[in-house]
């Protein structure tokens, strides 16, 4: 079946510092979808990607779909210790496969 | 206020011993599912439902039943708990299952089995 996968798993950053999680599939999605978990919180949508090389952008957040639909990212310039938690990337709905996370951390 | 809801929030229990935990949405949501995460494996799909009376199997359901008679209700059973099963648990919902949907996530529900 599908497999997402992310990486790194884990991500510590000194504030002020960019950051990126990277996520890839063994087939072509359709879509994409990134979400944030804050610490003892729940997945919260952050945004969807759909065409083939898209890329949006959130304020210091820029999130990108591969040209083959097989990849995506997301960048984060300058963090800041509200941007602490778990980001998930998350393959088509029905079929919904999501990938382990990345953690990120961000010292003051 | 647009919300889903889970109770309890937090569970401890014995091996064996039967157990629900409660999903309700005011979304008026046709999909719902279950998921549970475990360290490094991110968040696996126990069950979903696309409508009532209509529930699928997701990547790990051994354990686990749901029902879907109420499209509001999407309650996730565990006849008989074992410790493997100690998890956070999310329900979800979105507007119609649809590939574009936008998942609504529950506060989680934090199982442990002894």
């Amino acid at each position: 079946g599908q497999q997402v996968m992310q990486i790194p798993q884990y991500q510590h950053v000194q504030e002020g510092e960019d950051f990126t999680t990277y996520c890839n599939s063994s087939t072509t999605l359709s879509n994409i979808q990134w979400y944030k978990q804050r610490p003892g919180g729940h997945p919260v949508f952050l945004i969807q990607l759909v065409k083939s090389g898209e890329v949006k952008k959130q304020k210091r957040l820029t999130f990108q779909f591969g040209e083959a639909k097989k990849n995506s990212s997301l960048h984060i310039t300058a963090t800041q210790t509200t941007d602490v938690g778990t980001y998930f990337c998350a393959g088509p709905h029905n079929d919904m496969r999501f990938g382990a996370g990345t953690r990120l951390t961000v010292k003051p | 206020e647009a919300q889903v809801t889970q109770n309890p929030r937090y569970l401890i229990t014995v091996t064996g011993k039967k157990l629900t935990v409660t999903c309700s949405q005011n979304m008026n949501h046709e999909y719902m599912s279950w998921y549970r995460q475990d360290p490094g494996l991110g968040l696996r799909q126990i069950y979903y439902s696309m409508n009532v009376e209509v529930t699928d199997k997701g990547d790990v359901p051994e354990g686990y039943k749901v029902s879907r008679k109420e499209k509001r209700n999407f309650p996730l059973i565990l006849e008989s708990p074992s410790p493997n099963q100690t998890s956070l648990y999310f329900c979800a919902s979105s507007s119609t299952g649809a590939r574009t949907d936008t998942q609504y996530f529950g506060p989680g529900t934090r199982l442990t089995v002894l």
